[in-house]
């Protein structure tokens, strides 16, 4: 079973809704939790972080569920240049190496 | 600011030769990281470095080597490359362990 599992979608969805994604870890004393974004054949860079009170950025809004073990991302009132690849990023204790899903595509349509 | 630095963006390689990838960071961040990313596969981790003078393996070592400079640089090298490791290749960095980590712009190798 892979570490973090993330839906592949892809999510299509029209400009102004909201979407939600999940993302379920493996390794119960992970510590660290990330939304990372990928555009089309460039870097991943960091969305936000996702703390145990969860925590809110704009549209965005981050969870985490340390009982049941996932995260989740919302995006509200979606617009065209949210369109990308998310990716759920964890990092287990003691270990030095994020884990990544293998993302999340989202497409924004007008 | 540069951030994380990689070169080149982009080669083409023919298979049994050998390069070097080169990666650098001005953040003063202890940790590096080589990841690559295939479809369908995800970002995996090659080689890491928690701190100047020390590397590790991670998922996917088979093939590549890596050098941690100094502080600032993080090299991976083939030794002779496989068309396996045509891929998009990552460098990473973050202060510590439980901290963000920064990504340079890749590097698209494809083997022939």
């Amino acid at each position: 079973r892979k570490e973090v599992e993330q839906d592949p979608g892809p999510f299509n969805v029209p400009e102004g809704a909201t979407v939600a994604f999940n993302c379920t870890y493996s390794n119960s004393a992970s510590q660290s939790f990330f939304w990372y974004r990928q555009d089309c054949r460039k870097e991943p860079k960091l969305l936000m972080s996702v703390y145990s009170s969860g925590n809110e950025d704009g549209r965005f809004t981050a969870q985490l569920n340390r009982a049941s073990q996932y995260i989740s991302l919302l995006i509200r009132d979606s617009k065209l240049s949210d369109s990308a690849t998310y990716l759920c990023v964890v990092n287990p204790f003691g270990g030095y190496a994020l884990n990544f899903g293998k993302g999340t595509s989202l497409l924004v349509t007008p | 600011n540069a951030g994380v630095t990689q070169t080149p963006k982009f080669q083409v390689l023919k298979t049994g030769q050998s390069m070097t990838l080169q990666c650098a960071q001005d953040m003063n961040h202890n940790s590096m990281y080589w990841y690559r990313q295939d479809p369908g596969m995800g970002l995996r981790l090659i080689y890491y470095s928690a701190s100047e003078g020390t590397t590790d393996k991670g998922e996917v070592p088979n093939g590549y080597n890596v050098s941690r400079l100094n502080k600032r640089e993080f090299s991976l090298r083939l030794e002779s490359a496989a068309p396996s490791q045509t891929s998009v290749y990552f460098c990473a960095s973050n202060r510590d362990r439980n901290t963000e980590a920064f990504f340079g712009q890749g590097t698209r190798l494809t083997v022939v």
